[in-house]
């Protein structure tokens, strides 16, 4: 499956945006990219999710560079709420592996009031 | 609303006990996860199905098995439980489509003492 980085952690504030980056350079051209977000106890949560084109939702919006070796998932208005852990995942074909649902360590996003 | 649950949200349990934690879903997902979690830590796919009679070993060896006889039901099992596995246990589902988003379970808190 192909990989994605993302930093470890970031800090914003209150009612800023946040732009939360993934690169994934090893992108093959039918894998979708995917944002989920673990609260604190909590199981992850699906945030977005993209192929080419930018998307929003009531959540967040994804921007997917032209390339598609990396995104950005842009949460508008952080709140006290939003602080977790982001995961961004690529899922392909099936093909024998686990589809690409795997995370890896995501970004731990702090918000400060 | 997801409709996936995991029973029970929080087990002690002795020493070389069998246990069996439950995952149910009402959303006829034919993919199945299940993930261990330490505190702070990283989600490990432990095993995966693709449907009825199908499973398979995730990216982290697990002593538990898994068993997959009808759609909906998806149960972890450890033979005998060890304090090493004394952990977090998640359960995920997807439908088939690389575009689908995976719903998951509040979880299963397992110690074993």
């Amino acid at each position: 499956d192909a990989k994605t980085t993302q930093p470890n952690s970031m800090e914003s504030n209150e009612e800023e945006p946040v732009h939360l980056p993934c690169n994934h350079s090893t992108i093959s051209g039918t894998d979708y990219i995917h944002w989920y977000r673990q609260l604190p106890s909590q199981g992850p949560e699906y945030v977005i999710h993209g192929l080419t084109s930018n998307v929003n939702n009531r959540m967040a919006s994804l921007a997917i560079a032209e390339d598609r070796k990396s995104s950005t998932l842009i949460l508008h208005r952080a709140t006290l709420r939003d602080a977790a852990v982001y995961y961004c995942i690529l899922r392909g074909y099936s093909g024998g592996g686990a589809d690409g649902l795997t995370f890896g360590k995501g970004t731990h996003l702090i918000i400060q009031p | 609303e997801a409709d996936i649950y995991q029973t029970p949200r929080y087990l002690v349990i002795g020493t070389g006990k069998k246990i069996t934690l439950e995952c149910s879903q009402t959303m006829g997902h034919d993919k199945m996860y299940w993930y261990q979690q330490d505190p702070g830590m990283e989600l490990h796919l432990i095993h995966y199905s693709y449907g009825v009679n199908s499973t398979e070993k995730g990216d982290l060896s697990s002593e538990s098995t898994v068993s997959r006889i009808r759609t909906e039901h998806f149960p972890l099992t450890l033979e005998s439980a060890r304090p090493s596995h004394t952990s977090q246990y998640l359960c995920a589902s997807s439908g088939m489509g690389r575009s689908t988003e995976a719903f998951f379970g509040q979880g299963t808190r397992l110690t074993v003492v």
